[in-house]
């Protein structure tokens, strides 16, 4: 079955803090894809990052950060020092490389604090 | 080079009426996808088209929903006679290429349009 679980519905920090959404998928294929994307209070869906099952290494990108761990099949994203700005409904998505459909999971609604 | 542009952003039917959900995919992409958002959820894949082609609409309600996507003109999500069930939001992807196994592209996402049944 290919899935992906958003264990956390909501997380709520300060800002300032660090904070890690988690992702775990399943799946049968040994290539495929993975995603985040952003849905600010506004809806669009903002793409973040696009990572392939063959490259494990983990990727930062200012503030975000995003670890990829085959072994655990979890691919986990980390906001540090988080802003105000941040706060938003993250999701992570799946697709296989046989096919085009993205697997979402539920998201994570992130709430900063100021 | 614009994105993919959708239009309505919101939409207000009566129930029984119908809806009709337009999708301009980025210039030079000819497969679009559509999905759906339901309240609190994520997003659930409903067809997938290429230019006057349906190519899976394995996702999409067998009763009231249909998709076109002409040779010309946007990609249309057409529902009949809506249902308050049918309240959701409705993303519109597109791509300049597709295929299994023939290396994917990002689907680049319009900004959704937010039906609401009354």
């Amino acid at each position: 079955a290919q899935k992906v679980t958003q264990a956390q519905t909501e997380i709520s920090v300060v800002e300032k803090e660090d904070v890690t959404l988690d992702c775990v998928y399943e799946t049968r294929d040994t290539t495929y894809y993975l995603f985040w994307y952003k849905q600010p209070p506004s809806g669009e869906l903002v793409f973040l990052i696009r990572r392939n099952s063959f490259d494990e290494q983990n990727e930062i990108s200012g503030r975000y950060s995003w670890n990829f761990q085959k072994s655990t099949s979890s691919f986990n994203f980390t906001i540090t020092a988080s802003q105000v700005v941040d706060s938003a409904v993250y999701f992570c998505a799946l697709r296989w490389d046989s096919n085009y459909q993205l697997i979402w999971g539920a998201g994570t609604k992130l709430i900063i604090k100021p | 080079n614009a994105g993919v542009m959708q239009n309505p952003r919101h939409l207000v039917r009566r129930r029984g009426q119908e809806a009709r959900l337009r999708c301009s995919p980025m210039k030079g992409h000819s497969h679009v996808y559509w999905y759906r958002q339901l309240p609190e959820e994520g997003l659930k894949f409903m067809v997938y088209l290429q230019k006057e082609n349906i190519i899976d609409e394995s996702g999409m309600p067998k009763e009231r929903f249909s998709a076109e996507f002409p040779k010309e003109g946007p990609s249309i999500l057409r529902i009949q006679q809506v249902v308050r069930g049918d309240s959701a939001a409705y993303f519109c992807a597109s791509s300049p290429r597709m295929g299994p196994g023939r290396g994917h592209t990002e689907a680049f996402f319009g900004q959704g349009t937010r039906l609401t049944v009354v």
